[in-house]
């Protein structure tokens, strides 16, 4: 069974970091390409960040970048989110998603149950 | 600008059957696109990948009441003989050139 478990979401001050875990299980995580998106309070979903199967490409949404960093450790199977610089518009669900291709699209097939981020004073 | 227009709200009644619409914007009418069901408190789980022809395939155990259509720029999901844990957020989500996961706003519905 694909199971994706975030952790690490917590109450930071503006302007402080915080890293989030996704721990994968189930699946050859190493062949996956990773997301995490995010999701405000009552709001839709946002794609966040991407990270390939081995790492070399990244991409950001241009609201994080240059704030944010994605990594990933497949000895360990495990997906990061660093963030810093956080700001009150981060605050979130944040979720990590595997990814999978089909003609024509990129899909999130599996979804972890997501940690929250709360960026307050 | 590849974007993906829902209805904010649909409502049913249990045991019938509802349709919900997303709608790619001009341009776009050929692509593919993915639904998404969030039940409350719950993260997302992905129901299917749809195509622009109306075919579909599902994801892992998603029950045969979910079904997808597509007529010109609009995809459809219709859920049949509605249950009460089928009350959720529905989203759907595609992917365009120049790096970009797109996401509709999402249809939040009430089963009556």
């Amino acid at each position: 069974e694909v199971q994706l478990v975030e952790s690490g979401g917590g109450l930071v001050q503006p302007g402080g970091s915080l890293r989030l875990s996704c721990a994968a299980s189930g699946f050859t995580f190493s062949s996956y390409e990773m997301n995490w998106v995010r999701q405000a309070p009552g709001k839709g979903l946002e794609w966040v960040s991407y990270i390939s199967s081995s790492g070399p490409t990244i991409y950001y949404a241009d609201s994080v970048k240059g704030r944010f960093t994605v990594s990933r450790d497949n000895a360990k199977n495990s997906l990061y989110l660093q963030m810093n610089s956080l700001r009150a518009e981060d605050t979130a669900i944040y979720y990590c998603a595997r990814e999978t291709r089909a003609p024509g699209l990129r899909i999130f097939d599996y979804w972890g149950q997501g940690t929250l981020v709360t960026v307050s004073s | 600008q590849l974007v993906l227009t829902q209805s904010p709200s649909a409502s049913a009644s249990l045991g019938a059957s509802v349709k919900l619409t997303c709608t790619l914007s001009s341009g776009h009418s050929s692509y593919a696109i993915a639904w998404h069901q969030q039940q409350p408190e719950k993260g997302p789980r992905y129901l299917m990948k749809l195509n622009s022809d109306g075919s579909h395939s599902k994801g892992d155990g998603i029950p045969d009441r979910f079904s997808g259509s597509s007529s010109g720029a609009e995809r459809y999901l219709t859920i049949s003989s509605l249950q009460s844990e089928d009350e959720a957020d529905y989203y759907c989500q595609t992917w365009g050139t120049g790096i970009s996961w797109v996401f509709g706003g999402g249809t939040k519905l009430t089963v009556l």
